[in-house]
């Protein structure tokens, strides 16, 4: 299956800093997505990217599809005590049945007040 | 807005039971997946439907069953339990759009003793 190298795997930060987060994919995908699981919840979409270059903002969350279309990065600017969880990036690439997606392994934020 | 309903949340079998995971969407989506978390390790494909009568193997099905007899419904079966499906499991749903947005269930989780 598709190789995505999420990183880092976990980050300690005070509230108000900025974060970033990317991953990579060994192919070319066709779609980039970033969703947010809570603890005890299931993820939840948090923005979805369709073109290279496209850039997408939800709120204080930016991501951006890689124009090599094999990388995407998340950035969450001042973040609050609510934006902890696990970030996980998931894409899809040509070959996969339309709607399959693969996950990369999470990016563990915890936000210190 | 139910969205994805799994059912049980927490269950916990003895080696070589049997049971079966729920799922139900009331999204009327066609396209419905199963996928299992470990720790640390994202989140891998069991098994997907595209619509009723239709299911295929993702990339980690050994061990598991399923059956897609409505579009609503999506249970998952272990036959002979062991300690390596020790998990938390996520049922998913999509419309199927290029894209992959899915839409997940709370999860399932569950303890092989």
């Amino acid at each position: 299956g598709q190789q995505l190298n999420q990183s880092p795997q976990s980050m300690f930060i005070q509230e108000g800093e900025d974060v970033s987060m990317n991953c990579t994919s060994s192919s070319i995908f066709n779609t980039w997505l970033w969703y947010k699981q809570d603890p005890g919840e299931g993820p939840v979409l948090l923005i979805a990217l369709y073109k290279a270059g496209e850039l997408t903002s939800n709120g204080r969350l930016t991501a951006q599809f890689g124009i090599t279309r094999k990388d995407s990065f998340l950035n969450i600017s001042a973040s609050i005590p609510s934006d902890v969880g696990i970030y996980f990036c998931a894409g899809a690439d040509r070959g996969s049945t339309l709607g399959r997606l693969y996950f990369g392994r999470g990016t563990q934020l915890t936000v210190w007040p | 807005n139910a969205g994805v309903t799994q059912t049980p949340k927490f269950r916990i079998l003895k080696i070589g039971q049997s049971m079966t995971l729920q799922c139900t969407q009331d999204m009327n989506h066609n396209y419905m997946y199963w996928y299992r978390q470990d720790p640390g390790m994202g989140l891998k494909l069991i098994y997907y439907s595209v619509g009723a009568g239709i299911t295929d193997k993702g990339e980690v099905p050994n061990g598991y069953n399923v059956s897609r007899s409505t579009t609503e419904d999506f249970p998952l079966r272990l036959e002979l339990a062991a300690p390596s499906q020790t998990s938390v499991y996520f049922c998913a749903s999509g419309a199927g759009r290029a894209g992959g947005e899915l839409f997940f269930g709370e999860g399932s989780r569950l303890t092989v003793l």
